[in-house]
């Protein structure tokens, strides 16, 4: 597609829930990062997938985090028994590999857990 | 390890005026790039500028242009004749070999008529 698009843009849920949030990058791009920012902070990075090597995963807070990348395409970040510290926007971004290109970004998917 | 400082958490700017926002980072990479990323509310953020950090000449896009001090890890967002659509959050942000971006906190740019 023209740009990364991110699904839901927003998401309520009650705490211990589970959740799912969609990322699906510029065609072409084999790299995808998952970024989380809390209300006034910077990114925090989370999780980065390149083409098929092993994801890193240095950046997840807590083993309730975890991120899957199918087909070297979509990505999926699920979040299990959310906790209202989760609460944050979660962005996602591509890139083609060792550019010197930034990352395209998506709008995001603003999480409240209530 | 890499590090993004940036030092202030808000500026103002008069409309049509000059600003600069600072940020300083921290690598033991001998190759790497420095961007400069603006946020509107919309949350989407927006690649502003880049630099490579083996060219000496800092790099210019239109209104925006940067200071690279690679010495001083130093590498400041000037901003010309500044609009109202210019008011937004910007982070700075560092790339290396690993790929990852780090970012600084972000700086908040108010701009009034």
């Amino acid at each position: 597609g023209a740009g990364v698009s991110q699904s839901p843009s927003n998401k309520v849920t009650e705490k211990g829930k589970d959740v799912e949030l969609r990322c699906d990058p510029i065609s072409g791009h084999t790299a995808l990062y998952w970024y989380r920012q809390s209300l006034g902070q910077g990114l925090e990075f989370l999780i980065y997938f390149q083409g098929n090597s092993a994801p890193d995963k240095s950046g997840l807070p807590s083993d309730r985090f975890s991120a899957e990348r199918t087909g070297g395409s979509v990505s999926t970040l699920t979040i299990q028994r959310t906790q209202q510290e989760d609460s944050a926007v979660y962005l996602c971004a591509s890139s083609l590999t060792g550019g010197s290109g930034g990352y395209t970004f998506g709008s995001g998917t603003r999480l409240t857990v209530v | 390890a890499q590090t993004v400082t940036q030092s202030q958490p808000e500026m103002s700017v008069q409309e049509a005026e000059t600003v600069t926002l600072s940020c300083t980072y921290d690598t033991s990479e001998s190759d790497y790039y420095l961007f400069w990323y603006k946020q509107p509310p919309s949350r989407q953020m927006i690649l502003v500028i880049r630099q490579e950090a083996y060219k000496q000449q800092n790099a210019t896009e239109n209104r925006f242009s940067v200071n690279f001090q690679k010495a001083a890890k130093s590498f400041s967002l000037k901003i010309s004749d500044s609009q109202l659509g210019d008011a937004a959050m910007y982070f700075c942000a560092e790339r290396s070999n690993t790929d990852k971006l780090i970012f600084g906190t972000g700086t908040r740019l108010q701009v009034f008529p």
